[in-house]
């Protein structure tokens, strides 16, 4: 079936260090793919998202790359900061009728080390 | 931007009892809202998605009659969990879209069932 998954569960990193964060898709169709950020005990908080036509987008220290060859998305966090620490997940928007369905990865967990 | 507020955020009930968990758009009209489940340290996923005066369409594996489902208004949907269970202890993130088809997340409720 249909399903989005990490390379890396866990992620340490040193503060004001770059970190890139992995995910793979599944299903070739998908148009739109979106990150999110999840801390403790919160939902999801949209970071960044990227459509099928294009290969990179960037935000501010965010930076999505979408390589639809090997279906292949990452988030890239420039200077990462304590706060960036949570749980990352990438969502894929695969093709339906009707509403916007979002399929999860399995998220990878980023802690950043002072 | 768009808020998502949940109500309640924390509840304990005992098993066999029923709860109810809302989930309202406070500043847009959502047209579709979802409901997900998360366990401890793993992903999101998608348990039904709901339109507005329509009845709830629900994913695979997800049982109709115990999670009900009530989109009453374009910035109301209800989950009711009916004769809860130990094993449904979960956290339970709403999400509303508006017309643009993007997805706001709620900031979760957290179900024990004792």
């Amino acid at each position: 079936g249909e399903s989005v998954g990490l390379h890396l569960p866990t992620l340490s990193v040193q503060e004001g260090d770059n970190s890139i964060i992995n995910c793979a898709y599944s299903n070739s169709a998908s148009d739109y793919f979106i990150w999110y950020k999840q801390e403790s005990g919160k939902g999801p908080q949209f970071i960044i998202d990227i459509r099928s036509n294009m290969d990179k987008r960037q935000g501010q220290r965010v930076t999505v790359l979408l390589n639809k060859t090997v279906k292949h998305l990452s988030l890239q966090i420039a200077a990462t900061q304590p706060g960036d620490s949570a749980v990352y997940f990438c969502a894929e928007n695969p093709p339906s009728g009707g509403y916007n369905k979002l399929i999860f990865g399995a998220g990878t967990r980023l802690a950043v080390h002072p | 931007g768009a808020v998502v507020s949940q109500h309640p955020s924390r509840v304990i009930c005992k098993s066999g009892t029923s709860v109810k968990i809302e989930c309202r758009s406070l500043d847009f009209q959502a047209t579709t809202m979802f409901w997900y489940r998360q366990f401890p340290k793993q992903s999101l996923m998608l348990m039904a998605t709901s339109n507005e005066g329509s009845k709830a369409t629900y994913e695979q594996g997800v049982e109709k009659d115990k999670f009900l489902i009530n989109h009453a208004s374009l910035t109301l949907s209800t989950l009711t969990v009916t004769s809860a269970h130990p094993e449904d202890s979960s956290f339970y993130i709403c999400s509303a879209a508006g017309t643009s088809g993007e997805q706001y997340f709620g900031p979760g409720t957290r179900l024990t069932v004792t």
